[in-house]
């Protein structure tokens, strides 16, 4: 089992609709938790933090749900420009910053 | 965009050459890491670097080896290249504790292929 996963896709929606990502982990003392937002072909981007209590940015908001070891993704209205693939990044320890990557959710969003 | 710098961006090489890859910083962050990502594998950690002289071994570290002789740059050393190693290969950098936190900012990629 991978320590942590993510459902591949492709995601294929339109514009303006709302789009879930949920991510599972393996590593139940993980200390945190992020979104990244990957272009095809660029760099992995922090897209944001995810915070026990969750957190909303624009029309992203972030949840994290330690019981059941996921965190999950909502995007709202979702724009052409929110086509990407969507990493979800936990970090096993506060030791230094071991992160460990999903291997990525590809979202397509169409007009 | 947080200053990171990879050399070369773009590099075909045959099986058995040696290869470096450079990784350059501007932001004085402490940890440097070296990441690999391939199709269905994600990314994967070879080597990481907590300070100057200072690294270890991340999950794929066999077939490269790493240096760090100053705080900005981080050179990625593949011995003897194979077909395997055949990747895009990606610097970070962190500063845990500093005004950062645990973000981890990547560098724009190197792109190696070995014929």
């Amino acid at each position: 089992r991978k320590e942590v996963e993510q459902d591949p896709g492709p995601f294929n929606v339109p514009e303006g609709a709302t789009v879930a990502f949920n991510c599972t982990y393996s590593n139940s003392a993980s200390q945190s938790f992020f979104w990244y937002r990957q272009d095809c072909r660029k760099e992995p981007k922090l897209l944001m933090s995810v915070y026990s209590s969750g957190n909303e940015d624009g029309r992203f908001t972030a949840q994290l749900n330690r019981a059941s070891q996921y965190i999950s993704l909502l995007i709202r209205d979702s724009k052409l420009s929110d086509s990407a693939t969507y990493l979800c990044v936990v970090n096993k320890n506060n030791a230094g910053n071991m992160l460990t990557f999903g291997g990525g959710t590809r979202l397509m969003v169409k007009p | 965009d947080a200053g990171i710098t990879q050399s070369p961006r773009h590099k075909v090489t045959e099986t058995g050459t040696p290869v470096t890859l450079r990784c350059h910083q501007t932001e004085n962050h402490r940890y440097m890491y070296w990441y690999r990502q391939d199709p269905g594998h994600g990314l994967r950690l070879i080597h990481y670097s907590y300070g100057v002289k200072d690294t270890d071994k991340g999950e794929v570290s066999d077939g490269y080896s790493v240096s760090r002789s100053k705080t900005e740059d981080f050179l990625l050393t593949l011995e003897s290249a194979t077909s395997s190693q055949t990747s895009v290969y990606f610097c970070a950098i962190s500063d845990p504790g500093g005004s950062s936190g645990n973000t981890i900012y990547f560098g724009e990629g190197s792109w190696l292929t070995v014929v």
